[in-house]
C-alpha cells in the first residue's frame, strides 16, 4: 500500500514565522503535490514536483515555496505565515511518467495561524 | 481553462434512498477518479475510470464514465449512515495533475 505522511496533524504558529510543511512518500512516486483545502473552495493546488530539484507553479504558489531535495521528500515552506494561511494543507503523490495517474493522499496538516 | 463541476454540492438524503451525484468536466479526458473524504480526515481513492463506459462498483456505490457526454455519476444504492462523507471527483487531462471539483458533502439520516 502506498504510504504518504505528513509531519504534523495539527499546527499552531504565530504570523510572520517561517513554517515547514513536510510530506514523505515510500512508494518511489516521481511525482509530489501539495493543495490546500478549504469550505466552499475544494481542493487548489500549490505547488507540484515531477522531480527531485524540479518544482512547478499550481493555481495558488503565492506566499509559499517548495523544496524537494529527495525523491520521497517534499517540503512546503511559508516564509513569513499569515492569518490567510490557516487552512488544511494535503500532500499527495503519484507514479512518473505522466501527472495524469491516480494521486494517494497524507493525512493533511491542519495549520492556524494567529 | 479545465472546470469539473459537481451537483449537488450538498446532499440530505434517508438511509435507504437511492440517489447519484453528477461529475460534469470541460475536457476531453479519459480518465476519472472518485475520491471520499471523511470529516476532519484526507481523501481516499474509491474509484478510477479509464475509458468511455467504464463502470466500476462497490458495495452500495457504483461509478460510471460517459466521455462523450463529459459526465460521470456515483450512484448510491440503499444508503446507510456509514456513507456520510463529501466525495470529489476529479478528471486528469490537465497540464499539472488531476483537477478536482469541489466535493458533494452527503449527509444520510437514519
Amino acid at each position: 500500500d502506498v504510504k504518504v505522511t505528513q509531519s504534523s496533524r495539527y499546527l499552531v504558529k504565530r504570523t510572520g514565522e517561517k513554517v515547514f510543511l513536510e510530506c514523505v512518500q515510500d512508494m518511489d512516486h516521481e511525482n509530489m503535490f501539495w493543495y490546500r483545502q478549504d469550505p466552499g473552495l475544494g481542493l487548489r493546488l500549490i505547488y507540484f514536483s515531477y522531480d527531485v530539484k524540479m518544482k512547478e507553479k499550481g493555481d495558488i504558489p503565492e506566499g509559499y515555496s517548495v523544496s524537494r531535495e529527495k525523491k520521497e521528500r517534499f517540503s512546503l515552506i511559508l516564509e513569513s505565515a499569515s492569518t490567510n494561511q490557516t487552512s488544511m494543507y494535503l500532500c499527495a503523490s503519484s507514479l512518473g511518467g505522466a501527472l495524469r495517474y491516480e494521486q494517494y493522499f497524507g493525512p493533511g496538516t491542519r495549520l492556524t495561524v494567529t | 481553462e479545465l472546470k469539473v463541476e459537481q451537483n449537488p454540492l450538498f446532499l440530505s438524503m434517508q438511509e435507504g434512498k437511492n440517489y447519484t451525484i453528477y461529475c460534469n468536466y470541460s475536457t476531453t479526458s479519459d480518465r476519472l477518479y472518485w475520491y471520499r473524504q471523511d470529516p476532519g480526515k484526507s481523501l481516499e481513492s474509491l474509484f478510477v475510470l479509464l475509458s468511455n463506459g467504464a463502470v466500476k462498483q462497490e458495495g452500495r456505490l457504483m461509478a460510471s464514465l460517459d466521455t462523450k457526454a463529459r459526465l460521470s455519476t456515483l450512484h448510491i444504492t440503499a444508503a446507510v449512515h456509514d456513507l456520510s462523507a463529501t466525495y470529489f471527483c476529479a478528471e486528469s487531462s490537465g497540464a499539472d495533475g488531476l483537477t478536482f471539483g469541489k466535493g458533494t458533502h452527503l449527509i444520510i439520516q437514519p
